[in-house]
């Protein structure tokens, strides 16, 4: 079973910028959660979503925003991009999003702001 | 505590020797506790989700415990290996399915 695809795996954009990053979710999950990286730092939640509906958001600015589609697959959009934004960005896939099930990680956006 | 908490923040072991982290987490409206692998180059692997007062997980040479009236988790790693080098990440879930994750603990397996 194909695991969770993240595209591009590395991104360098201008500040002012927008950006776009994708996440395709394991078969048949449907839930995806987006987290930022950044060194020295937890893994910071930015949202949750299934079924197409956000379901859960953290505490970030409205320039971070997201969708999900029928098929799963999840994308995720800074606009005015920062070079505070410079980040690993991941997404995780989940059969229901339930807290007693495991998610999968995708490798990764690295994403860097100049 | 408001946050998930992880100690020590890294670790050196000597290949062979025993070692565990620990995991600080509220222990109001808990609902789950995550342990991922998370090893360089490559994308966090889960370990263990525990969410019962007590439970204790093993997966091979790595086990973990749970104390959910205390809010805290143990990871223990028995007679570290090289490939046991890695950062590993704890997340608490509570009742709104939020995973609040700690900064991690980097283990450092010497040969």
């Amino acid at each position: 079973k194909a695991g969770v695809t993240q595209t591009p795996r590395y991104l360098i954009k201008t500040r002012g910028q927008q950006v776009t990053l994708s996440c395709s979710p394991i078969s048949g999950h449907r839930s995806v959660s987006w987290y930022q990286q950044t060194p020295g730092q937890g893994l910071q939640f930015l949202f949750e979503y299934f079924s197409e509906t956000q379901r859960n958001k953290g505490n970030f600015p409205g320039r971070f925003s997201g969708r999900q589609f029928s098929n799963s697959r999840s994308e995720m959009n800074v606009s005015t991009l920062e070079l505070g934004d410079s980040a690993l960005y991941l997404c995780a896939s989940n059969p229901t999003g339930g807290g007693n099930t495991e998610a999968f990680f995708g490798q990764g956006t690295r994403l860097t702001v100049v | 505590i408001l946050n998930v908490e992880q100690s020590p923040q890294s670790l050196h072991v000597q290949e062979g020797d025993s070692t565990n982290f620990t995991c600080s987490f509220p222990s109001s409206n808990f609902y789950a506790l995550h342990w991922y692998r998370w090893e360089t180059a490559k994308s966090p692997e889960a370990l263990f989700v525990m969410t019962l007062n007590g439970d204790e997980k093993k997966k091979g040479r790595i086990s973990a415990t749970l104390n959910t009236k205390e809010g805290y988790s143990y990871l223990y790693i028995k007679g570290s290996q090289p490939e046991d080098s890695a950062t590993y990440l704890c997340a608490s879930m509570d009742s709104n399915y939020q995973l609040i994750w700690g900064a991690g603990t980097k283990l450092i397996i010497k040969p």
